[in-house]
């Protein structure tokens, strides 16, 4: 298996811009989890996918942000519009389930808000 | 975040042994999982202790005890390859929550 697949690795654009990074989780697991992570804030849980139904939204940080799993194989986390304090690393990761297994993390999704 | 504390950064010797201490809040608590993180890459597993007690993975072991709310990972004959994050991540009612990690730095 290729392992969890995001993109774009690297995003920049400029404030007021919308922004959209996509997720291709391992094939037969169940849960997916879009995390971003700061220096300041460190890795932090945004949503959680189970069977492609968002479960988990609490850490949607506001409107701005929206995610869609419209299939099994494909998740999308969108900004709208983007802020600079929006940049980030956004990782994607997916699992069995949502605590007991390990999670597979993507390679993660490098955001820069001009 | 969500009172896991870890030390900030750690120094050690290549060759030596490194104790990299986590406590966290027990409500809820299912397990605990490490994973590491290499500069500018994704974070991979290292372990998870459900139970007390102390489980050994090669160079790497970690430790768990439910009722202090701590845990450890040791991490011997230091290689410079372990320069890397550690990150301590309670499972709270079935939800991994990850804390800000440990950046260890391994001198020659």
């Amino acid at each position: 298996d290729a392992g969890v697949i995001q993109s774009p690795r690297h995003e920049v654009t400029e404030m007021g811009q919308e922004v959209t990074l996509r997720c291709k989780p391992i094939s037969g697991h169940d849960y997916l989890f879009w995390y971003r992570q700061t220096m300041m804030r460190g890795l932090e849980l945004l949503i959680y996918f189970n069977n492609n139904v968002p479960i988990d939204d609490s850490g949607m940080p506001e409107d701005r942000f929206s995610a869609k799993m419209p299939n099994a194989s494909f998740s999308t986390l969108k900004i709208q519009p983007s802020e600079p304090r929006d940049s980030a690393v956004y990782f994607c990761a997916s699992s069995w389930d949502r605590g007991l297994n390990e999670q597979f993390f993507g390679p993660g999704t490098r955001l820069t808000v001009l | 975040g969500q009172n896991i504390d870890q030390p900030t950064e750690m120094t050690a010797t290549e060759g030596a042994i490194v104790q990299i201490n986590c406590t966290y809040q027990t409500s809820g608590f299912n397990g605990l999982f490490w994973y590491q993180q290499h500069a500018g890459e994704a974070p991979t597993f290292l372990s998870y202790n459900v139970l007390d007690g102390l489980e050994e993975k090669g160079r790497f072991s970690s430790f768990l005890s439910r009722s202090k709310g701590y845990s450890y990972l040791l991490l011997k004959e230091l290689q410079m390859k372990d320069s890397a994050s550690y990150l301590c991540a309670p499972n709270r009612d079935d939800k991994i929550i990850f804390g800000k990690g440990t950046r260890l730095h391994i001198l020659p």
